[in-house]
């Protein structure tokens, strides 16, 4: 089964507003990681936090993981149109001798209406 | 974008016949990734390498296997391809001495079986 889960699993919002997407996983990390991708195209990585960070700011990015309820939100503040696009997060499980896998999640849908 | 390369883009191909997908990386990285993207899973790992000849399964690697007999290639093949194999593959990039297991992607390759 997939490590991480994010929820929900489609977001329609306006312009302007702020855009939330959580994510769960289920065994110990060694950090987690948000990728972005546009429909059609690969993945790109928005921003990592490592198991020992609690919360990380990226432009308008903010990323909290809360390690004791195996939890991870990302959130986007002042959403564009050029935002719609599917999230994804993804964990590098901690405990099988280094962070070589890289798991994801089955991704959030989200849409940005002008 | 990342010196990340898939071949082919796009391929059809029948049912029981074998196909190879072709990563190739001009970053030296350490780390290669084989996904599948498939409508409602997200993205599932097939395999991966952790360096020259070492490989390893992921969460849905049956049907397939790999080689990577140098830093730069990982190819995936298909033994003998079914339906339930038409997918999207994403091969992917990473190198935990950077920055701590950021993955870049390729474009993807879309398989049909037929």
């Amino acid at each position: 089964s997939q490590q991480g889960e994010e929820d929900p699993q489609a977001l329609s919002i306006q312009e302007g507003e702020n855009a939330t997407m959580n994510c769960s996983y289920k065994t110990s990390i060694n950090n987690l990681q948000w990728y972005r991708q546009n429909s059609g195209r690969g993945l790109v990585h928005l921003i990592l936090i490592r198991s020992n960070e609690r919360e990380k700011h990226s432009g308008r990015l903010r990323v909290t993981l809360d390690t004791s309820k195996k939890s991870s939100s990302l959130l986007i503040t002042a959403s564009r149109a050029a935002d719609t696009a599917s999230y994804f997060c993804a964990t590098a499980p901690g405990s099988q001798g280094g962070s070589e896998k890289l798991v994801f999640g089955k991704g959030t849908k989200l849409t940005v209406n002008p | 974008d990342a010196g990340i390369t898939q071949s082919p883009r796009h391929k059809v191909t029948e049912t029981g016949t074998p196909v190879t997908l072709r990563c190739h990386q001009t970053e030296n990285h350490r780390y290669m990734y084989w996904y599948r993207q498939d409508p409602g899973h997200g993205l599932r790992l097939i395999h991966y390498s952790y360096g020259v000849k070492d490989t390893d399964k992921g969460e849905v690697s049956d049907g397939y296997s790999v080689s990577r007999s140098k830093t730069e290639d990982f190819l995936l093949t298909l033994e003998s391809a079914t339906s339930s194999q038409t997918s999207v593959y994403f091969c992917a990039i990473s190198d935990l001495r950077g920055r701590g297991g950021e993955a870049f992607f390729g474009q993807g390759t879309r398989l049909t079986v037929v």
